[in-house]
């Protein structure tokens, strides 16, 4: 089955709002990464985390191993924000993905 | 700054065929991953290089599945003789002393 089941699958929000991405975990990851999906489809980094939190700018992440699960926030969303985002998670040699979360923001 | 380039994007191959996969890692990063990812196994560890030196073979995938980094800028993964259950998107990763990967946009490969 499935090892990263990630929400919502798409989300539409308005220019200076904010919401969160989810990703649960069936066992437990020994790290997690969050990605966006460039125009070129390469997927770039956005945080790693192995526990604890991280911000960057309007992008704020957190993670934890124990409850199983990760999420991405989005505040203050701007245009170029839009793009699909996947969150990556893994240990002993494998890394799964979410199925991604496809963001729209609208003017 | 560049990131980590694969080539080619796309290949399609016979059955019995040798396919080369190509990689350059992001300059200056120490680590270099390829990982084939599949929706049902998610993303599986082929190799894995520090330094140029080959840490991990991923184990299973010993037999048909050779990578090499002749050196720190350049690393091939050869697959020889391919088969049809080898069609997956291969993905080439680096990083500095194992913290975040960056990966790049993988080959997509199809096996006949």
């Amino acid at each position: 089955g499935d090892q990263v089941e990630q929400s919502p699958s798409a989300l539409s929000l308005h220019e200076g709002t904010g919401s969160a991405l989810r990703c649960n975990f069936t066992t437990t990851m020994r790290a997690v990464q969050w990605f966006r999906k460039n125009s070129r489809g390469s997927l770039i980094n956005l945080f790693y985390l192995a526990s604890g939190t991280k911000e960057n700018g309007r992008l704020k992440s957190a993670f934890d191993s124990k409850e199983r699960y990760s999420t991405l926030h989005i505040r203050d969303a701007q245009l170029e924000d839009s793009g699909t985002y996947f969150c990556a998670a893994g240990g002993n040699n494998r890394i799964f993905f979410g199925d991604g979360t496809q963001l729209v923001v609208k003017p | 700054d560049a990131g980590v380039t694969q080539t080619p994007r796309h290949e399609v191959a016979e059955k019995g065929q040798t396919i080369i996969l190509k990689c350059e890692p992001v300059s200056g990063h120490n680590d270099l991953f390829w990982y084939r990812q599949t929706k049902i196994q998610g993303l599986e560890l082929l190799s894995y290089f520090r330094s140029k030196s080959l840490m991990e073979d991923g184990g299973a995938f010993k037999d048909r599945f050779k990578a090499e980094m002749l050196n720190s800028s350049f690393s091939t993964l050869k697959i020889q003789p391919t088969e049809p259950k080898d069609s997956a998107v291969y993905l080439c990763a680096s990083s500095l002393n194992r913290d975040e990967q960056y990966f790049g946009p993988g080959t997509r490969l199809t096996v006949l």
